[in-house]
């Protein structure tokens, strides 16, 4: 089974702060990203990467950035945290087979609240 | 780049009746066209896909139609089951790379 781990479920941050959330996935998948899921806007996606120290923005990267320095590992870090990041926070990996589009595996999200 | 919509946004069925969602996509380059059921508390996860060279495609209670000659998809349960009630997004790739733009999602409740 694919494992697709997320540091922590539940963080509460203050406006300003630096936050670092955490994902892990356990089967040498290529490609990884960062959703943020909100009521009634579904999952929009923040940021993917197909490659070890390789990013691309995806629809609302204003605002994050992030980090893949080991195949396994990928890092979505909000510089300043602000009110309108509150949210749940998605990562999710997949194969990455070459041409084909494949399914997307889902860790259990995080849940960031922002004071 | 891509845009998806979804309805209806919550769907109410009586137990054993069918239920369909439906999903438009803008751009005629997209190849892949997956669902996502997402339980309560639970993470997304696939039911069913389909492809481009497909119009349609069954795994037991579950079928997904593709028209890509309007652009559009839906996701079709029959014979509806308590555990059906969920939130199921659809998604279509961007230009057939790895990039899932998703709908608003269908709150799915199942009447007993």
């Amino acid at each position: 089974d694919v494992k697709v781990t997320q540091s922590s479920r539940y963080l509460v941050k203050r406006t300003g702060e630096k936050v670092f959330l955490e994902c892990v996935q356990d089967m040498d998948h290529e490609n990884m990203f960062w959703y943020r899921q909100d009521p009634g806007l579904g999952l929009r996606l923040i940021y993917f990467s197909y490659d070890v120290k390789m990013k691309e923005k995806g629809d609302i990267p204003e605002g994050y950035s992030v980090s893949r320095e080991k195949k396994e590992r990928f890092s979505l870090i909000l510089e300043s945290a602000s009110t309108n990041q509150t949210s749940m926070y998605l990562c999710a990996s997949s194969p990455g087979l070459a041409g084909l589009v494949g399914e997307l595996f889902f860790g259990e999200g995080s849940r960031l609240t922002v004071l | 780049g891509e845009n998806v919509e979804q309805h209806p946004s919550t769907l109410s069925v009586q137990e054993g009746d069918s239920a369909v969602i439906k999903c438009t996509y803008s751009d005629s380059a997209s190849n892949y066209f997956p669902w996502y059921k997402q339980e309560l508390g639970k993470r997304p996860q696939l039911i069913i896909d389909i492809r481009s060279n497909v119009g349609e495609k069954k795994d037991q209670r579950i079928a997904v139609t593709l028209n890509k000659t309007a652009k559009h998809f839906s996701l079709h349960i029959t014979e509806t089951q308590p555990e059906d009630s969920a939130v199921y997004f659809c998604a279509a790739d961007n230009f057939g790379n790895e990039k899932l733009t998703f709908g608003t999602g269908t709150r799915l409740t199942i009447i007993p």
